[in-house]
């Protein structure tokens, strides 16, 4: 079955220890991307990657950090999290960008920073 | 960038009534999602509809590119139709989905 898979699901943790938030797809997808859904503010994207190995800020990177080492695999870094960052992340894929391809979105991870 | 307006932000229905829920956007687009996020948050992707008709069940979706909107039409509501209905498209100058704010629909039985 296609599909984009997160994990956690849910993630509670504290100021400053470091975490990571997984991301994998299975339709051997060149694009993938990473939300954020704050109420109010809706969904706003953090980091994109057009394909391994390149990776660009999208509208609020500020305190993430991707890597995109293999085709598959997305992981979204919090290298020192703030509450500020407590929010429902998503990660998406699709096959490309710009050539009328559908996006695949993730179960979401709802993380709280204490 | 693209801009994506939703309407109505809200949306109360009685089980079994019918609705049209509408999706305005300001360039043309590559891409045009319609999605459902559940009480629980999960993102459930209804239709990829960049132009013309589709159905699924009791729901189906129109997009008129060239007039840049979308109509996602839901017939014979049940309660389990309750959440949030996004719209979402893919612009040509855009390197995200960009995201309409949203139309709550609640269906009371």
């Amino acid at each position: 079955e296609a599909q984009v898979t997160q994990n956690p699901r849910y993630l509670i943790t504290v100021t400053g220890k470091k975490l990571t938030v997984t991301c994998s797809q299975n339709m051997n997808h060149e694009y993938m991307s990473w939300y954020r859904q704050d109420p109010g503010l809706g969904l706003r994207q953090i980091y994109y990657s057009m394909n391994v190995e390149v990776t660009d800020k999208g509208d609020v990177p500020e305190g993430y950090k991707v890597s995109r080492k293999e085709k598959r695999n997305f992981p979204l870094i919090l290298e020192s999290p703030s509450p500020n960052q407590t929010s429902l992340y998503f990660c998406a894929s699709s096959l490309t960008l710009h050539r009328n391809t559908e996006a695949f979105f993730g179960q979401g991870t709802r993380l709280t920073v204490v | 960038g693209i801009q994506v307006e939703q309407s109505p932000p809200d949306l109360i229905l009685q089980e079994g009534a019918n609705s049209t829920l509408r999706c305005n956007f300001s360039d043309s687009v590559n891409n045009l999602q319609w999605f459902h996020q559940n009480p629980w948050g999960q993102l459930i992707n209804l239709f990829y509809i960049p132009s013309g008709t589709k159905q699924n069940g009791r729901l189906s979706a129109t997009t008129v590119a060239t007039e840049r909107y979308s109509l996602l039409y839901i017939s014979s509501s049940q309660t389990t139709d309750s959440g949030v209905y996004f719209c979402a498209v893919e612009g040509p100058y855009n390197n995200d989905m960009r995201f309409g704010a949203g139309t709550r629909l609640t269906v009371k039985p």
